[in-house]
């Protein structure tokens, strides 16, 4: 059965703190990773990743893609009370299939 | 360009009520899908369209039915309402995940089950 399996579900930190987010993944007929913020709403996406040991990057935002380990890390450089938000992680399997993790919730306090 | 549009955003149901939820994106997407989301569960997809006239079941489809008749419409009909089914429902579609391209949400609907 594919899954995905994000840690830690919940993290709670200072503005100007450094996070690390992780993401294992078991998934048949794997594609790509895909990260998302969720806020109130809608996820909004945050990165796809499809080769390993090469980074993506969007301003303080950076992942990266282990494919022979199955896991991938998002850091948040920085973090500022806008950061606050569960962070989901998907596999992308064929069959035009996504296979969410229960996400990350992270808190940032001033 | 309205994107995903989703409606209703907010409906309570009895239980035994049918309904459906719609659901249109306006950017020509093949690819279409419901997830439900519950608290501490994460996303977990219910059905899926590759394209018009063709659909699939996902990983919690039970008590749930879709057609894909258009490109842009992709409605989720509850058939016989159960509280389980109290949850927050949101409609994506993606031109093509084999293209790179991205999944897009739409806002999601809040629907309760009493």
């Amino acid at each position: 059965e594919d899954k995905v399996v994000q840690s830690p579900l919940s993290l709670v930190v200072h503005e100007g703190d450094t996070v690390t987010l992780n993401c294992s993944y078991e998934v048949t007929n794997f594609r790509s990773l895909l990260w998302y913020k969720q806020e109130k709403k809608a996820p909004t996406f945050l990165f796809m990743l499809t080769s390993s040991g090469i980074e993506k990057k969007s301003g303080r935002l950076s992942s990266i893609l282990d494919k022979k380990e199955l896991f991938s890390i998002l850091n948040i450089t920085a973090t500022q009370t806008g950061d606050s938000a569960i962070y989901l992680c998907a596999g992308f399997k064929g069959s035009e299939k996504l296979v969410f993790g229960k996400g990350t919730k992270l808190t940032v306090n001033p | 360009n309205a994107g995903v549009t989703q409606t209703p955003k907010f409906q309570v149901l009895k239980t035994g009520q049918s309904m459906t939820l719609q659901c249109a994106q306006d950017m020509n997407h093949e690819y279409m899908s419901w997830y439900r989301q519950d608290p501490g569960m994460g996303l977990r997809l219910i059905h899926y369209s590759v394209g018009a006239g063709i659909t699939d079941q996902g990983e919690v489809p039970n008590g749930y039915n879709v057609s894909r008749s258009t490109t842009e419409d992709f409605p989720l009909r509850l058939l016989s309402a159960a509280p389980s089914q109290t949850s927050v429902y949101f409609c994506a579609s993606s031109y093509s995940f084999r293209a790179g391209n991205t999944i897009y949400f739409g806002e999601g609907s809040w629907l309760t089950v009493v």
